[in-house]
């Protein structure tokens, strides 16, 4: 079946540092790759998301890049602040006709002041 | 409503029993999702309903799992004789259908079964 997978499970960096997400999709027909962060007890929130159709997509600090043949993509967040700590999931959208998400097993992000 | 509401927000309930979980999609969200998340750990799909199309239960862990969709709007999840590790939160997320449209959560419902 479908899979995402999601590195690395924690991630340290000092305030000011970039952070890197990495995922992985098995589903070559997946178009559509949201990335969500869920702060702590509260629920998942989408902050960027990217279509199969483009390869870079930014946003302030925070962008994300796919590499549909090799089934890859990545979260990158610039100049990172203490805020930025949350866990975050990336996801991949299932098989055609359908728009199941499959998400990643999560990043736990902490920015160090 | 103004998002996707779930209910109760709290469940504690004793092992073997029966636990109804209520999910309140957005209004006019054809799809809609059942996510489980253990402590600490990722989103687990559970089922997924799309307009009036048959639901993909692939993910439902046993046959003590059920969901249903009434209405084309309201879902409720059951879970059937309720086991410890049943415990985490369930998380329902609703979104429009057609290609790369935002899932909304919900604030999710957390479940333990003592």
């Amino acid at each position: 079946g479908e899979n995402v997978e999601q590195h690395p499970s924690t991630l340290s960096v000092q305030e000011g540092d970039s952070a890197v997400i990495k995922c992985t999709y098995s589903d070559s027909a997946s178009n559509y790759f949201p990335w969500y962060k869920q702060e702590l007890g509260k629920r998942p929130q989408l902050i960027i998301d990217i279509r199969s159709n483009v390869g870079e997509k930014k946003d302030q600090r925070i962008a994300v890049t796919l590499n549909k043949t090799a089934k890859h993509f990545s979260l990158h967040i610039t100049e990172t602040q203490p805020e930025d700590s949350a866990v975050y999931f990336c996801a991949a959208r299932g098989a055609s006709g359908t728009y199941k998400y499959i998400f990643g097993t999560g990043t736990r992000l902490k920015v160090l002041a | 409503g103004a998002g996707v509401s779930q209910s109760p927000s709290n469940k504690v309930t004793e092992k073997g029993k029966d636990v109804e979980l209520r999910c309140d999609p957005i209004s006019g969200h054809t799809a809609l999702y059942w996510y489980r998340q253990s402590l600490g750990q990722g989103l687990e799909f559970l089922i997924y309903f799309q307009g009036n199309s048959a639901p993909d239960k692939s993910g439902l862990p046993s046959d003590r799992f059920s969901a249903e969709r009434t209405g084309g709007s309201v879902s409720t999840l059951t879970i059937q004789r309720t086991q410890q590790e049943d415990s985490a939160v369930y998380l329902c997320a609703s979104s429009l259908a057609g290609q790369g449209l935002e899932a909304f959560f919900g604030q999710g419902t957390r479940l333990t079964v003592v």
